[in-house]
């Protein structure tokens, strides 16, 4: 596709059911990243993956949260028994990976809100 | 690690003033500096990107200089328009170093108000 395509954009959920977070990357971009944006706590890494792999999930914030890619495009950030404070606005971002300097493209983000 | 810190807002500003918004950086190999800017109700663009030390960035009268010996990377812009409000992000990515992940590291982000 253009850009970086996310879904749902918007997803209210009661505290303690899972959700399932959909980001299709750029067609041909290999690297993947999921982040977070929440008020008073910024952008926050929470996973990378290039291709199919994570060599990176040091910003996974509990068990309660995984991510899966298949066939190197489509991720799926899945949350668990969610709680309020995952209430935040998730977004994937793609890159053609390799050097520093290729950048990486954001999509419009999923806002998740807890209730 | 890594890490960017830039200057704590709300920035407000009359329209046609000079802007600048401070950011440096840590990092342990050889970085490249990005602004991003997100405007209200919408999602992250890339501003501005350097690659190297001395490399100048600059999109939509907006520029920024890859400072290695001060490990800094100002955005500056002479003439704001009220269309420029948004919440502008410094950030880095490092560079190769053989394995390492290449993660964008922000900053907490600066909020600029412009008035008409």
């Amino acid at each position: 596709g253009a850009g970086v395509s996310q879904s749902p954009s918007n997803k209210v959920t009661e505290k303690g059911k899972d959700v399932e977070l959909r980001c299709d990357p750029i067609s041909g971009h290999t690297a993947l990243y999921w982040y977070r944006q929440s008020l008073g706590q910024g952008l926050e890494f929470l996973i990378y993956f290039q291709g199919n792999s994570a060599p990176d999930k040091s910003g996974l914030p509990s068990d309660r949260f995984s991510a899966e890619r298949t066939g190197g495009s489509v991720s799926t950030l899945t949350i668990q028994r969610t709680q309020q404070e995952d209430s935040a606005v998730y977004l994937c971002a793609s890159s053609l990976g390799g050097l520093a300097g290729n950048t990486i493209y954001f999509g419009e983000g999923s806002w998740l809100t807890v209730v | 690690g890594n890490s960017v810190t830039q200057m704590e807002g709300p920035v407000t500003l009359s329209e046609e003033a000079f802007l600048t918004i401070n950011c440096t950086y840590t990092a342990t190999g050889y970085p490249s500096l990005f602004w991003y800017v997100q405007y209200p109700g919408e999602g992250l663009q890339l501003l501005l990107k350097a690659t190297k030390a001395d490399d100048k960035g600059s999109n939509k009268g907006f520029e920024a200089t890859y400072r290695k010996e001060t490990t800094s990377f100002h955005l500056e812009k002479g003439s704001v328009q009220v269309s420029d409000s948004a919440v502008y992000f410094c950030a880095l990515r490092e560079g190769d170093s053989g394995g390492s992940n290449y993660k964008l590291t922000f900053g907490k982000g600066t909020l600029l108000t412009v008035n008409p």
